[in-house]
């Protein structure tokens, strides 16, 4: 595998399921990021994990709920979502030099997400 | 606080023809500039980026872009576009923090 995985790539589920979205990367990056893109809206950034420490948190519904467990594994935990909340979900991935200079991200190709 | 700006919601070229898409942002300091492309249910794929010197960077697929600061503009440009250059294209502003800050998308139709 390389670049950044996704899986699955599509999920439907209902709004008492639970879920979690996997993603993982092969380039060695240390940081890595969700974002969720809805019909007719800009990406939104979700969350940030730099070194495997939450750095962002951009007012995300707690049904949300993010985990790294290591610089290439991210997880996203979903429970009792709302049909709203049906999107395509991006994960990227980046290195983060020190001084925090920048670098560009690079993404999965999503998971399709309905929530019936 | 940043943003970008992409006026054109929807474009229509023929195969051949050349190709702008506009890109403004705001941003205070000196922006990391960057372009993706989406396919229909694919990821974004980077296209070209701006981190500083030449204002003129070239990109993958033929793909370029100019970066005017007296415009605070980004434009993407080809001279001859494809069939297989159908798709959503994403200007990005480097923000503070390693974030990106997208806007909102050209959809790039190529008509036959």
């Amino acid at each position: 595998e390389t670049g950044v995985t996704q899986t699955p790539r599509h999920l439907v589920m209902g709004m008492t399921n639970k879920k979690s979205l996997k993603c993982e990367q092969h380039l060695g990056h240390n940081a890595m990021y969700w974002y969720k893109q809805s019909a007719k809206k800009p990406l939104e950034l979700m969350f940030v994990y730099s070194l495997e420490e939450r750095v962002e948190n951009n007012s995300v519904p707690s049904r949300f709920s993010p985990e790294c467990p290591n610089s290439s594994h991210l997880f996203l935990h979903l429970h009792t979502l709302q049909p709203e909340d049906s999107a395509l979900y991006l994960c990227a991935s980046s290195l983060l030099f020190a001084g925090g200079s920048y670098n560009e991200q690079f993404f999965g190709p999503g998971t399709r997400l309905t929530v019936l | 606080a940043q943003s970008v700006t992409q006026p054109d919601i929807h474009i229509t070229v023929s195969e051949g023809a050349s190709l702008e898409l506009r890109c403004n942002y705001s941003y205070g300091a000196t922006p990391y500039l960057f372009w993706y492309v989406q396919s229909p249910g694919q990821g974004l794929q980077l296209l070209l980026k701006y981190f500083s010197g030449d204002t003129l960077v070239q990109g993958i697929k033929g793909f370029e872009a100019e970066f005017k600061r007296s415009q605070s503009s980004f434009n993407l440009r080809k001279p001859s576009v494809h069939w297989s250059d159908a798709a959503e294209y994403f200007c990005a502003v480097g923000a503070r923090g390693n974030k990106l800050v997208f806007g909102a998308g050209t959809i790039l139709r190529v008509k036959s």
